[in-house]
């Protein structure tokens, strides 16, 4: 079955860096984009970024532009979100999701989600 | 950049009612809308793609409608199981974007 597992979110300070990973599982992981989407607490659902699935052209939400690189690593079907120069409103919960079909960009398999609480 | 509207904010529903969630497009973006479900402490769930597919597992009393800028998504008949926050995306144009979610209470 399809599996999506983060890890590495914690606590890091205005400024730092952080580097979020999401492990896939269960299909054809070089096949599929990979995006990332957050949830401030309490808050809705915001789109940060996306992977294709052969690791070009990736795109980004302007709140995180310039700051976030997302890149997959096909081998270890795992993609990585690093946070450079995290910012106070950056603080919540990223989910990594897979897109429902190639190239068309609807989530079918979410993780279950890794807090990030940025503060000094 | 697309902006998706989604009312009410809260919608207060006896079981076994019937629900209708709107979401409206700042521009058109076609049938490029899935709806997703989520529950306190839990991932989104997908329910709906391409405004009106069901994905397996859906039921049946949960359909959805609409293109352009106007969409909804409508429960038949409200379980208890169905009582939960919802958010409509739209994948048409970048920066893909969901609305701002509408609460389904029990009334």
């Amino acid at each position: 079955q399809v599996q999506l597992v983060e890890s590495g979110g914690g606590v890091v300070q205005p400024g730092r860096s952080l580097r979020l990973s999401c492990a896939a599982s269960g299909f054809t992981f070089s096949s599929y984009g990979i995006h990332w989407v957050r949830q401030a607490p309490g808050k809705g659902l915001e789109w940060v970024a996306v992977i294709p699935y052969d690791g070009k052209s990736e795109r980004y939400a302007d709140s995180v532009k310039g700051r976030f690189t997302v890149s997959r690593d096909n081998s270890k079907n795992t993609v990585y979100l690093q946070m450079n120069s995290p910012r106070v409103e950056d603080t919540a919960v990223y989910y990594c999701a897979k897109e429902g079909q190639w190239l068309v960009n609807w989530f079918d398999y979410w993780g279950q989600g890794t807090l990030v609480t940025v503060s000094s | 950049e697309i902006v998706m509207t989604q009312s009410p904010a809260t919608l207060s529903v006896s079981p076994g009612e019937r629900a209708t969630l709107s979401c409206r497009a700042s521009q058109s973006v076609g049938s490029n809308v899935a709806w997703y479900q989520q529950k306190p402490g839990q991932a989104p769930r997908l329910l709906i793609f391409g405004s009106s597919a069901r994905v397996t597992g859906t039921p049946a009393r949960f359909s959805g409608s609409g293109s352009g800028t106007e969409f909804t998504l409508t429960i038949s008949s409200l379980q208890s199981e169905d009582f939960a926050l919802y958010y409509c995306q739209q994948y048409n144009a970048w920066p893909l974007a969901f609305g701002g979610g509408t609460k389904v209470e029990i009334k």
